[in-house]
């Protein structure tokens, strides 16, 4: 069945500490990646996405992705973090060719801490 | 430029009693969807529209109704709460298909069915 496992559900980090969010998938085929974030009482905003090409990928307040194939994985990273960082975040995955409806899987989540 | 806004942003509901969640977009997408969020759970569609007088169900449907009489409005009913639809409740919008396209997302609504 297809799936998306974040296998951490919280994780704290110093300010100014690297960060690493790991996400792993099970598909069919290669999928469109996205991570997305909640900051407390938001909806979730797009931080970046992966569909074809480059397997690193550049989003939005300084954070990466790298998707692997051979490890079904998508993992966020981010080299120094900031206390605004702390949110929760949620990999994605939805199919890349299809036809009529397919859904978007979304992972359960993994909510960051930053102490200062 | 407002978004997607969801309202209300809190409610109560007692068992059996029904009520609307309010949803609007002005970015005139003509993809809208809901989905709730459970704790410890990641996101589950409940329906989605793909325009005005087209709506279909998602993951979760059962218990919800919705409409789509016009391009920005895409409300969500509950017409018999019970408490296992106590959630928070998320409408989004993209430009196109929700699984290759970027979601733009109100701010939720907070339900609790007791």
């Amino acid at each position: 069945a297809q799936s998306v496992t974040q296998p951490d559900i919280h994780i704290t980090v110093s300010e100014g500490a690297s960060l690493e969010l790991r996400c792993n998938y099970s598909y069919g085929a290669t999928p469109y990646l996205f991570w997305y974030v909640q900051s407390p009482g938001q909806g979730l905003q797009l931080l970046l996405k992966y569909f074809s090409g480059d397997t690193l990928v550049q989003g939005i307040k300084g954070f990466e992705a790298e998707f692997k194939r051979s490890q079904s994985s998508f993992n966020l990273r981010k080299p120094s973090v900031h206390w605004s960082d702390a949110a929760e975040y949620f990999c994605a995955v939805g199919p890349m060719f299809s036809g009529g409806y397919n859904k978007l899987i979304f992972g359960a989540g993994t909510r960051l801490a930053v102490h200062p | 430029n407002a978004g997607v806004t969801q309202t209300p942003k809190f409610r109560i509901l007692k068992i059996g009693q029904s009520m609307t969640l309010q949803c609007t977009q002005d970015m005139n997408h003509n993809y809208m969807y809901w989905y709730r969020q459970d704790p410890g759970m990641g996101l589950k569609l409940i329906y989605y529209s793909v325009g005005a007088g087209i709506t279909d169900k998602g993951e979760v449907p059962n218990g919800y109704n919705v409409s789509r009489s016009t391009t920005e409005d895409f409300p969500l009913r509950l017409e018999l709460a019970a408490p296992s639809q106590t959630s928070v409740y998320f409408c989004a919008s993209s430009y196109s298909r929700h699984w290759e396209e970027k979601l733009f997302f109100g701010s939720g609504t907070q339900l609790s069915v007791l």
